[in-house]
């Protein structure tokens, strides 16, 4: 198993800011990956993150937005840039075990926009 | 991903088998069901996965019929703790390189009533 930690886990945020959130993994993975939870809904794949590489975007979410960095195969950081009210949810971070196993994930950052 | 389909809400009492059905008719041969849930503002938690035998872990079993185009989750003895929304996922695992995403659909959200 993977034990994931993200900071912070709860922030609340002006406007037209930007927040980075981490993603600390107790172990070696190839993908890392940012998911998206508004208030109410299921998770929605942001993007995916390798090391060593750019990171892959779902439709609808763009680098300029939500740049994320890979330095090693333990961390991982999102930014959400120029904050609005609309980006106010919980951001989750996951990992891969790869061939045949579970996924991991964070215990999520709640971010509220104001 | 194959898509699934799960009922949106469910209720069961306080020690009893919860059953959560799950369709997924369009599976493709190398997929695998995967459950995880997510229990309120905590990141989502695997439960189990399979191919296509029945399949049972410390938490819940998972029924998969023969033509694989549907499964079901059994909590055996449900408590208030696993008041939750469930997640049935079906994705390809085992293949080269296969640190795969995961597509959450909507989802379950099972009350259990004392």
């Amino acid at each position: 198993s993977a034990v994931i930690s993200q900071k912070p886990s709860r922030d609340i945020c002006q406007r037209g800011t930007s927040l980075t959130i981490q993603c600390q993994v107790d172990s070696q993975v190839t993908m890392m990956f940012w998911y998206r939870q508004q208030p109410g809904q299921s998770l929605t794949l942001i993007a995916t993150a390798n090391q060593g590489s750019e990171a892959t975007y779902e439709s609808g979410f763009v680098i300029d937005k939500f740049p994320i960095s890979r330095p090693n195969l333990t961390f991982s950081t999102l930014t959400v840039s120029n904050m609005s009210p609309e980006d106010s949810s919980i951001y989750l971070c996951s990992v891969s075990g790869g061939r045949n196993t579970e996924a991991f994930f964070g215990q999520g950052t709640r971010l509220t926009v104001v | 991903d194959a898509k699934t389909t799960q009922p949106p809400s469910m209720d069961c009492a306080e020690g009893r088998a919860a059953n959560l059905p799950c369709n997924h008719s369009t599976i493709s041969g190398n997929e695998y069901v995967y459950w995880y849930r997510q229990i309120h503002s905590q990141g989502p938690q695997y439960i189990i996965h399979g191919l296509k035998n029945n399949e049972t872990n410390e938490m819940a079993s998972l029924i998969i019929t023969e033509d694989r185009k549907s499964s079901t989750l059994i909590l055996p003895h449900a408590t208030l703790r696993d008041t939750a929304v469930y997640y049935c996922i079906v994705r390809v695992a085992g293949i080269s390189g296969g640190y795969q995403k995961v597509t959450f659909g909507t989802g379950t959200k099972l009350q259990v009533i004392p």
